[in-house]
């Protein structure tokens, strides 16, 4: 059964810096890996998704990495901002029927 | 478009009542997925559905939960009887495909509250 591990639970960053959020699952054998934000009250809004075959996507100022051999992905994310603010999931499919594995998400806060 | 619609966004019942949560895929999108999020256990896939067709229901808690899609606009979560512990956010997604390309759409999701 596949396990999806996200720390830290909270993170709390100045504006200004780059930050790193880490998701880790236990089962390599996944068909993608998506990267969710949610504002509180709100539903999920997909940020980056990345297939099995690829390394990394990116758009603007994120970046998400895979590697499936560590059981690792990573989203990165450039010049923080408060509007940033989110819990961040990280969710994979994978299996016979393709359904999504959530994480607990990480909860980030860029104080301005 | 104009995304997944669910109706209503917030529901407070009585335990013991019965609840229809409803959603409306996006147009053109084969899948329909059923979550529930709560503090204690996060996102849980409940059942999904390809071409108005449940595949996968193990998801599902208990048999006071089911789940239909008469089409492919239209499908609906119910609980009857209701109980406090069924207090959660239920988000409908959909997506046109599964498999590696393609990614999920969530809607606003309904918070229910069971006193």
């Amino acid at each position: 059964k596949q396990e999806v591990t996200q720390i830290p639970a909270a993170l709390s960053v100045p504006e200004g810096e780059n930050l790193v959020l880490n998701c880790s699952f236990t089962d390599s054998a996944i068909y993608n890996l998506q990267w969710f934000r949610q504002d509180p009250g709100k539903g999920l809004t997909s940020l980056l998704l990345i297939q099995s075959s690829q390394r990394e996507q990116t758009s603007g100022r994120l970046n998400a990495s895979l590697d499936k051999s560590s059981g690792r992905s990573t989203l990165y994310i450039a010049a923080s901002q408060p509007g940033d603010s989110a819990t961040y999931l990280c969710a994979l499919s994978g299996g016979s029927n393709y359904k999504l594995t959530f994480g607990k998400g990480t909860l980030l806060t860029v104080n301005p | 478009d104009a995304g997944v619609i669910q109706s209503p966004r917030h529901e407070v019942t009585e335990m013991g009542q019965e609840v229809t949560l409803r959603c409306k895929p996006i147009s053109g999108h084969d899948y329909l997925f059923w979550y529930r999020q709560t503090m204690m256990r996060g996102l849980e896939l409940l059942i999904y559905f390809n071409n108005n067709v449940p595949i996968d229901d193990s998801g599902m808690p208990e048999d006071r939960f089911s789940a239909k899609m008469p089409n492919a606009s239209f499908s609906t979560l119910k609980i009857q009887p209701s109980e406090p512990r069924d207090s959660a956010v239920y988000f409908c997604a959909s997506s046109p495909q599964t498999g590696m390309g393609y990614e999920q759409y969530f809607g606003p999701g309904t918070r229910l509250t069971v006193t």
